[in-house]
């Protein structure tokens, strides 16, 4: 079946320095992959997302990127800030099904 | 803004009882679904209904567990009888069911079984 994989399960970064998650998918049906943030006790929340037709969707900050051929995408945070600390997942999804299969999670620690 | 409403937010119950989780998506969002979070792990499907019909549970352990959306509105997962591995925390999410279809989860539910 579908797999997401996620790495680093940790990621420690000085405030104001990049950084960087990366997803695998399997299947190459998928096309839609969104990214949430779910702080300590609070619910999983969307902060971007980017669809199987475009290889970069940038919002602020955050940006994602896409490589279907590779079948892989990433978050990138930029001038990362404490409020940033929290887990991040990723998700695959092909449109129709509306299922989404998660990755294992990443948890980002930005240092004052 | 509206969001998913989900009851209790805390439950702690002992093995071999019955547990219920609530769950009310977003107004008018026809799919809703059922994941399970262990610790230090992605969400995971358990079940999703389109309206009141279920799509997909294939990963719901049948044995114990339950889930409906009798009307295609709210939902209720139940557990009996609870074991120490269903300790977790239970999220519902909505998502409108058609295009490209974004999840918005609830608080979720997290369940501790002694």
């Amino acid at each position: 079946g579908e797999n997401v994989e996620q790495h680093p399960s940790t990621l420690s970064v000085q405030e104001g320095d990049s950084a960087v998650i990366k997803c695998t998918y399997s299947d190459s049906a998928s096309n839609y992959f969104p990214w949430y943030k779910q702080e300590l006790g609070k619910r999983p929340q969307l902060i971007i997302d980017i669809r199987s037709n475009v290889g970069e969707k940038k919002d602020q900050r955050i940006a994602v990127t896409l490589n279907k051929t590779a079948k892989h995408f990433s978050l990138h945070i930029t001038e990362t800030q404490p409020e940033d600390s929290a887990v991040y997942f990723c998700a695959a999804s092909t449109s129709g099904t509306y299922k989404y299969i998660f990755g294992t999670g990443t948890r980002l620690k930005v240092l004052a | 803004e509206a969001e998913v409403a989900q009851s209790p937010r805390y439950k702690i119950t002992e093995k071999s009882q019955a547990v219920a989780f609530w769950c009310d998506p977003i107004s008018g969002h026809a799919t809703l679904y059922w994941y399970r979070q262990i610790l230090g792990q992605g969400p995971e499907l358990l079940v999703q209904f389109q309206d009141e019909s279920v799509v997909d549970d294939s990963q719901l352990p049948k044995d114990r567990f339950s889930a409906e959306r009798l009307k295609g509105v709210d939902s209720t997962l139940k557990i009996q009888p609870a074991e120490l591995g269903d300790s977790a925390m239970y999220l519902c999410a909505s998502s409108t069911g058609t295009g490209w279809d974004t999840q918005y989860f609830g608080p979720g539910t997290r369940l501790t079984v002694l």
